[in-house]
């Protein structure tokens, strides 16, 4: 089974830190994503990317920053959290559609609270 | 990527069968229908998808009407695990995101 891991469940972050949260997918992926989940918004795109050292703007990328340095690992990064930026984070990971259909397989989230 | 209508919330019994309806009605013909769901604090999980014909799995059945603007996902005997929000979502076979709607929260009832 593709295992799509992050690096906490929970984190409490103050405004104003840089804040880094991890996910790491073991089942060699090309495709990475960010979502974050807000009540009554659903899951909005953040950054996502299709190969190593590549990244492509979601719908809502203003404060973020992602890095992909390696093809298992993508990293999203809040240069200067915000209050705003309390959410649900959600990263996901599948292959390319090569003709076929694809599907993402996602982690469990990291809940981050900024304070 | 075409928009999806889904009700916001339904109920089922324990051990009855579960119909999630969706409606699509501008797709393309060269976009699949996808189904996931996602339950309480955990990341959303696929479940089905299809393009024209219906398609069965260990997890559900989906039924696309034959002018492809519907689609119903079956969960033949719901279970109290079943509970979960239910995402339709219709997408092209490229490398983007899915666009995930509002969904359908289903409550299974004992």
């Amino acid at each position: 089974d593709v295992k799509v891991t992050q690096s906490s469940r929970y984190l409490v972050k103050r405004t104003g830190e840089k804040v880094f949260l991890e996910c790491v997918q073991d089942m060699d992926h090309e495709n990475m994503f960010w979502y974050r989940q807000d009540p009554g918004l659903g899951l909005r795109l953040i950054y996502f990317s299709y190969d190593v050292k590549m990244k492509e703007k979601g719908d809502i990328p203003e404060g973020y920053s992602v890095s992909r340095e390696k093809k298992e690992r993508f990293s999203l990064i809040l240069e200067s959290a915000s209050t705003n930026q309390t959410s649900m984070y959600l990263c996901a990971s599948s292959l390319p559609s090569l003709g076929g259909p694809g599907r993402q397989y996602f982690g469990p989230g990291t809940r981050l609270t900024v304070t | 990527d075409a928009k999806t209508t889904q009700p916001p919330s339904m109920d089922c019994a324990e051990g009855r069968a579960a119909n999630l309806p969706c409606n699509h009605s501008t797709i393309s013909g060269n976009e699949y229908v996808y189904w996931y769901r996602q339950i309480h604090s955990q990341g959303p999980q696929y479940i089905i998808h299809g393009l024209k014909n219906n398609e069965t799995n260990e997890m559900a059945s989906l039924i696309i009407t034959e002018d492809r603007k519907s689609s119903t996902l079956i969960l033949p005997h719901a279970t109290l695990r079943d509970t979960a929000v239910y995402y339709c979502i219709v997408r092209v076979d490229n490398n983007n995101d899915m666009r995930f709607g509002a969904g359908t929260r289903l409550t299974v009832k004992p």
